[in-house]
């Protein structure tokens, strides 16, 4: 298996432009987690999907994140107007729940957004 | 609330030392417990995880780490570090949603 595919690997844009990021989850996985870590908060988890549906998106800083998961096998996290302040490395994670549901996610190479 | 604490944001080693990474973890009921590894501009690696039984478990590279209930720990060893263990290592716990939480890192600098 190719592994959680991300992309792009690198995205550079200005203040206020949308900025798009694409996950390819391991097929057959039925949960999919994105994340984001910067130097001051560490790992945070943003929103986590589970079989395509939004089930815990507290973690959200706030209206201008946004995720879809529009299929098994891709989903997308968009910043719409992005600020500087948004700057990080965005991960992309998937699970297979199984019938003990503590199984283990697997992550990609993850997105290093900056935005100037 | 839930966390998880990991103390030493900074350690170095001398290659061939032993190694002994710490992590705490507040949680309502016992957790599943995770050690990850990052390597510069890379995802992070699983190395190994605690369900349940044997308190002591076996990872990859090396590694195995030992689950104390009774001091709320989950702490990563290893006997002898080698130069290409550097790198930023990551405690994590989670209940059986698979929502993780995560530690702050503990950056491991191996000196020659």
């Amino acid at each position: 298996d190719a592994g959680v595919i991300q992309s792009p690997r690198h995205e550079v844009t200005e203040m206020g432009q949308e900025v798009t990021l694409r996950c390819k989850p391991i097929s057959g996985h039925d949960y999919l987690f994105w994340y984001r870590q910067t130097m001051m908060r560490g790992l945070e988890l943003l929103i986590y999907f589970n079989n395509n549906v939004p089930i815990d998106d507290s973690g959200m800083p706030e209206d201008r994140f946004s995720a879809k998961m529009p299929n098994a096998s891709f989903s997308t996290l968009k910043i719409q107007p992005s600020e500087p302040r948004d700057s990080a490395v965005y991960f992309c994670a998937s699970r297979y729940s199984g019938t003990s549901g503590t199984d283990t996610q697997y992550f990609g190479p993850g997105t290093r957004l900056t935005v100037l | 609330a839930q966390s998880v604490t990991q103390p030493d944001i900074h350690i170095t080693v001398s290659e061939g030392a032993s190694l002994e990474l710490r992590c705490n973890y507040s949680y309502g009921a016992t957790p599943y417990l995770f050690w990850y590894v990052q390597s510069p501009g890379q995802g992070l690696q699983l190395l190994l995880k605690y369900f349940s039984g044997d308190t002591l478990v076996q990872g990859i590279k090396g590694f195995e780490a030992e689950f104390k209930r009774s001091q709320s720990s989950f702490n990563l060893r290893k006997p002898s570090v080698h130069w290409s263990d550097a790198a930023e290592y990551f405690c994590a716990a989670s209940s059986n949603t698979g929502k993780l939480i995560f530690g702050q890192g503990t950056t491991l600098q191996v000196k020659p």
